[in-house]
């Protein structure tokens, strides 16, 4: 149990466009999920946090305008990269807590790995 | 200063050897101490998880904390090709926010 996928897991997109990464709890309700990019041998960054039905808390320096999250259910969140940059291009990863559960269980999905040519 | 200082390595070890990985740490709020294991193009994956201070066995796997000195420990005995990967500690106060070390990158070489 506690599988979490992303989807796409690799995706290559032009500058300027928009890009969509689902995160999605397969097998357990998700009452929080975040999402975290990770740059080559660097450490995992926290970009928000998402709860179901409520706005999405961003980390100082993140553009909330920039990377939309959706929360719109217990087991569906969405990251969208708006006018992507190759700046952006970077490994995308969700994670999601379980329903009760102690927070620091956190169960992370495959990471998106996103390429902005 | 970072939150959360962790050697990258590469760290490269033969089969069979104990391995001993560490992180250490400025804020002596942080509770929560997690060890996750990647591997290449995954994500993250939970190894082991302790409170506060003390040590944790888990099969093949020991997490230590010693609060005092702000050092985390995470040991491997009879390291096995299959452990090969990066290992990343996290930390955490209130268990909302967690801050994570760059990760130390092991190969066990059979």
């Amino acid at each position: 149990g506690a599988v979490v996928s992303q989807h796409p897991s690799w995706v290559i997109c032009k500058s300027g466009t928009s890009v969509k990464i689902e995160c999605r709890s397969l097998d357990f309700q998700a009452t929080t999920m975040f999402w975290y990019r990770q740059f080559p041998k660097q450490s995992l960054m926290l970009m928000a946090t998402s709860n179901e039905g409520s706005k999405a808390t961003y980390e100082q320096g993140v553009e909330k305008d920039k990377f939309l999250i959706n929360h719109a259910s217990l087991t569906l969140s969405t990251l969208t990269v708006t006018s992507a940059h190759p700046e952006d291009s970077s490994f995308y990863i969700c994670s999601a807590t379980r329903q009760g559960a102690i927070r620091y269980e956190q169960y992370f999905g495959p990471g998106t790995r996103l390429t902005v040519t | 200063q970072k939150e959360v200082e962790q050697d990258p390595g590469p760290l490269s070890v033969p089969e069979g050897a104990i391995v001993s990985l560490n992180c250490t740490y400025s804020n002596s709020a942080f509770q929560y101490f997690m060890w996750y294991r990647q591997y290449s193009r995954k994500g993250p994956e939970l190894l082991m998880y302790t409170y506060s201070s003390g040590n944790k066995e888990d099969g093949r796997f020991t997490a230590q904390v010693d609060k005092s000195s702000k050092y985390i420990s995470l040991f491997i005995r009879d390291s096995q090709p299959s452990d090969s990967a990066t290992y990343l500690c996290a930390m955490s106060s209130t268990g909302n926010q967690f801050y994570f070390g760059t990760g130390t990158s092991l190969t066990v070489i059979p």
